[in-house]
């Protein structure tokens, strides 16, 4: 049973990039999250989908960020342009919203802006 | 403002041992909380979770306790092994809070380190 498969698992690119993070959550789940994990705040909430529609993107921090999710097995994670402090470790979840079962995530994607 | 706080950012504990974690929250909306195990380089793990109808939830040697009144969880581990060895995260949502359903806040984490 395949989990959560985040890609890229590390990316490391200069400020002023375009980057794009990719999501692929398990089959028949409904609801998909995006988190970011740094030093200073910890895990945190960016934005989550319910059946593929953004529900509350209030976590996303800035309009250089953006979300998609074209269909039930993919999502993108956008940031353009890139800066250093956006390096972190950003993780995708998904989950049946119609069960009370936890989150599962994937393992991450490392990013290091220079 | 911090509604879910780990106050303790680690934790040692002999092997054999009971290992015990703590979270405080705020938020008086959460009804559902949750315990997430993290290894490095790999994505958090759902450990045990627990309802607010409850004040204990248990499964093998792990048990998550619930002090609503004083908007407090812990989790308890016994025994401790060294495979234990992992940050902790404290989690909760508002399951029953309609338009927010499944948004998690977290903990800051606690590292759990079992020594042989």
């Amino acid at each position: 049973d395949a989990g959560v498969i985040q890609s890229p698992r590390h990316e490391v690119t200069e400020m002023g990039q375009e980057v794009t993070l990719r999501c692929k959550p398990i089959s028949g789940h409904n609801s998909l999250f995006w988190y970011r994990q740094t030093m200073m705040r910890g895990l945190e909430l960016l934005i989550y989908f319910n059946n593929n529609v953004p529900i509350d993107d209030s976590g996303m921090p800035e309009d250089r960020f953006s979300a998609k999710m074209p269909n039930a097995s993919f999502s993108t994670l956008k940031i353009q342009p890139s800066e250093p402090r956006d390096s972190a470790v950003y993780f995708c979840a998904s989950g049946d919203r119609g069960k009370r079962q936890p989150q599962h995530f994937g393992d991450g994607t490392r990013l290091s802006i220079l | 403002d911090q509604q879910v706080k780990q106050n303790s950012p680690s934790l040692s504990v002999q092997e054999g041992r009971i290992s015990i974690l703590n979270c405080d929250y705020t938020n008086s909306m959460f009804d559902y909380f949750l315990w997430y195990k993290k290894y490095p380089a790999e994505g958090p793990t759902f450990l045990i979770s627990i309802s607010s109808i409850k004040d204990k939830n248990e499964d093998g040697r792990f048990t998550v306790f619930l002090n609503k009144s004083a908007k407090h969880l812990s989790l308890h581990i016994v025994p401790s092994q060294p495979g234990d060895s992992a940050v902790y995260f404290c989690a909760a949502s508002d399951v029953y809070g309609g338009t927010s359903y499944g948004k998690l806040t977290f903990g800051q984490g606690t590292i759990l380190t079992v020594h042989p």
